[in-house]
């Protein structure tokens, strides 16, 4: 199994700044995921961050607006830059053991 | 993204009935199913998860898989008021999960 930390757990922002969010895993994983997840709605996959690498991100996602950095196996940041009110979702990090996702706490953004 | 697509629901059953979830999938190259379930505000936790067709049992959890069918259902017997949450159907292929768009059940006592 594997523990995630992630942090801040929310958040309120104000439209145009923006926020970084970490996740610490307690073993080292070669990928880690970061998904959006607005109300109501299920997980989108915003991109998979590789140590030593760039993140790989899914269509609709640029870095420019969610850049990503992995600087080591145990440890990813998210952020969300120049926010607007449509930003405003829970996101979360996640890992893969042999059998299942694992998922940080989730962090709940409201943009104002 | 592969598609992985649920009833949405809201479902709601009376305590003690059977709740039936339900997922079809459209890549045949998936090999792993999960169901997750979220309660609000929370993260998603793993329930149960499948590879073989047919059933797979956990307490008062059932999970069914017909690949033919590309086809996944999650039974819950004797429902609880505590089993209230949102479920996700997923997908693996490699290292990505894919998600469904979750069914909301609500057990009423």
């Amino acid at each position: 199994s594997a523990v995630i930390s992630q942090k801040p757990s929310r958040d309120i922002c104000q439209r145009g700044t923006s926020l970084t969010i970490q996740c610490q895993v307690d073993s080292q994983v070669t990928m880690m995921f970061w998904y959006r997840q607005q109300p109501g709605q299920s997980l989108t996959l915003i991109a998979t961050a590789n140590q030593g690498s760039e993140a790989t991100y899914e269509s609709g996602f640029v870095i420019d607006k969610f850049p990503i950095s992995r600087p080591n196996l145990t440890f990813s940041t998210l952020t969300v830059s120049n926010m607007s009110p449509e930003d405003s979702s829970i996101y979360l990090c996640s890992v893969v053991g042999q059998y299942e996702a694992f998922f940080g706490q989730g962090t709940r953004l409201t943009v104002v | 993204q592969k598609e992985v697509e649920q009833n949405s629901g809201p479902l709601s059953v009376p305590e003690g009935a059977i709740a039936s979830l339900n997922c079809t999938y459209s890549d045949r190259g998936s090999q792993s199913f999960f169901w997750y379930r979220q309660y609000s505000g929370k993260s998603p936790e793993l329930i149960m998860f499948i590879y073989s067709n047919g059933d797979k049992e956990d307490g008062r959890f059932t999970a069914q898989l017909n690949k033919a069918s590309q086809y996944v259902s999650l039974l819950i017997r004797d429902s609880q008021p505590s089993d209230s949450a949102t479920y996700l159907c997923a997908t693996a292929l490699g290292n990505q999960f894919y998600f469904g768009t979750g069914t909301s059940l609500t057990v009423i006592p």
